[in-house]
């Protein structure tokens, strides 16, 4: 059974600063890796899905790399602004695609 | 593009009555749906896949008889929550794979409180 783990589970930084947010999974055997932001009370919003057969995947200031043989993903954020405060969701796709696991989520606080 | 459409986004019932919650994909047509579940300060729980033309598939766990998926068309999944009760309080999501394929991830609605008194 996948699990999927995130940490920290909560982060609160300046604005500005580079970060960090960590998701590890049990089962390497992913079809692919999704990152998600859900703002307080909504939905998810995709960021960045990385595939199986790739390293990592840039958007703007987000780039998620994923190694599978360690079971790992990283999410990082440069520059954080204020905007960026939300909870960050790590999601391991695996039967074929089929099925998402989500991780225990990482909320972020991007003080002024 | 690939957008997943929920409503209501917040309902208010009363114990013993059921609730409907609609899944739209507004631009694609989605053969497949899934239903999660979230409590307060928790991640998404998967409850069921919802199937176009067929029965859906529930988690362990999860009550077929109380949480009876529809998904009569290729746009249109619906979770009705039966003889409600407080217990099921909760944030609701749908989602579907992206019509490009699943190489290319799941795209979620925008949820949907629902509160039981």
């Amino acid at each position: 059974k996948q699990e999927v783990t995130q940490i920290p589970a909560a982060l609160s930084v300046p604005e500005g600063e580079n970060l960090v947010l960590n998701c590890s999974f049990t089962d390497s055997a992913i079809y692919n890796l999704q990152w998600f932001r859900q703002d307080p009370g909504k939905g998810l919003t995709s960021l960045l899905l990385i595939q199986s057969s790739q390293r990592e995947q840039t958007s703007g200031r987000l780039n998620a790399s994923l190694d599978k043989s360690s079971g790992r993903s990283t999410l990082y954020i440069a520059a954080s602004q204020p905007g960026d405060s939300a909870t960050y969701l790590c999601a391991a796709i695996t039967g074929g695609g089929n099925k998402l696991t989500f991780g225990t989520g990482t909320q972020l606080k991007v003080e002024l | 593009g690939a957008v997943v459409s929920q409503h209501p986004s917040w309902v208010i019932c009363k114990s013993g009555t059921s609730v409907k919650i609609e899944c739209r994909s507004l631009d694609f047509q989605a053969t497949t749906m899934f239903w999660y579940r979230q409590f307060p300060k928790q991640s998404l729980m998967l409850m069921a896949t919802s199937n176009e033309g067929s029965k859906a598939t529930y988690e362990q766990g999860v009550e077929k008889d109380k949480f009876l998926i529809n998904h009569a068309s290729l746009t249109l999944s619906t979770l009705t929550v039966t003889s409600a009760h407080p217990e099921d309080s909760s944030f609701y999501i749908c989602s579907a794979v992206n019509p490009r394929g699943m190489g290319y991830g799941y795209t979620f609605g925008s949820g949907t409180r629902l509160t039981v008194v």
